[in-house]
């Protein structure tokens, strides 16, 4: 089944503990993206990659980081999280060229 | 900057009905626009797309109607079902190169019986 699959779905932290939320899909697509979802604010992009070893920043990349070391994988490093990272996470894959996104289940993660 | 601005942020509609949701954008770069649906629980989902060289898309009950000159495009729901209920987010792309897509607030639909 074609799939992107993110975990862990919930997270509880506590300020300053680094974390690495884990997105991988199989579907051989070139375009990733990391989106957080706050109440009132829609989707908001985080980071994005066109392809391995190639990203670049979202509208809200502050505190987070990204790598892209293979094709399938990119996951989401949070190097101290904050209390304001409180969110529902989603990962994202699109093969481009006008095609949408695949997204996957979402994480939720508390910062306490 | 808000590129997507997206309205009502909720929208009740009984069974049967016609839901509206719009969206206006800002930047005429934007070729291709998507609709998801995203039920509770749920990463969303591609529902319908539609790029400006059309003014009107249909898929089954769901239609995008799309006006290049006024910026604004919408989504009707007709026959309105419970199984509607969810959040549905318009978005807006540049489909040349990468694909970064805005996406609007979000609108939350309730059909209720």
């Amino acid at each position: 089944e074609a799939q992107v699959t993110q975990n862990p779905r919930y997270l509880i932290t506590v300020t300053g503990k680094k974390l690495t939320v884990t997105c991988s899909q199989n579907m051989n697509h070139e375009y990733m993206s990391w989106y957080r979802q706050d109440p009132g604010l829609g989707l908001r992009q985080i980071y994005y990659s066109m392809n391995v070893e190639v990203t670049d920043k979202g509208d809200v990349p502050e505190g987070y980081k990204v790598s892209r070391k293979e094709k399938r994988n990119f996951p989401l490093i949070l190097e101290s999280p904050s209390p304001n990272q409180t969110s529902l996470y989603f990962c994202a894959s699109s093969p481009g060229q006008g095609a949408g996104y695949t997204f996957g289940s979402g994480t939720r993660l508390t910062v306490v | 900057q808000q590129q997507v601005k997206q309205s009502p942020q909720s929208l009740i509609v009984q069974k049967g009905g016609i839901s509206i949701i719009n969206c206006a954008y800002e930047n005429t770069a934007f070729d291709y626009f998507p609709w998801y649906q995203q039920f509770p629980g749920k990463g969303p989902a591609l529902l319908i797309a539609i790029r400006p060289d059309v003014s009107e898309k249909k898929e089954g009950r769901f239609t995008i109607s799309f006006n290049k000159s006024a910026k604004q495009f919408s989504l009707h729901i007709m026959d309105s079902q419970p199984g509607d209920s969810a959040t549905y987010f318009c978005a807006a792309a540049r489909s040349g190169g990468y694909q970064k897509v805005t996406f609007g607030t979000g609108t939350k639909l309730q059909v209720i019986p």
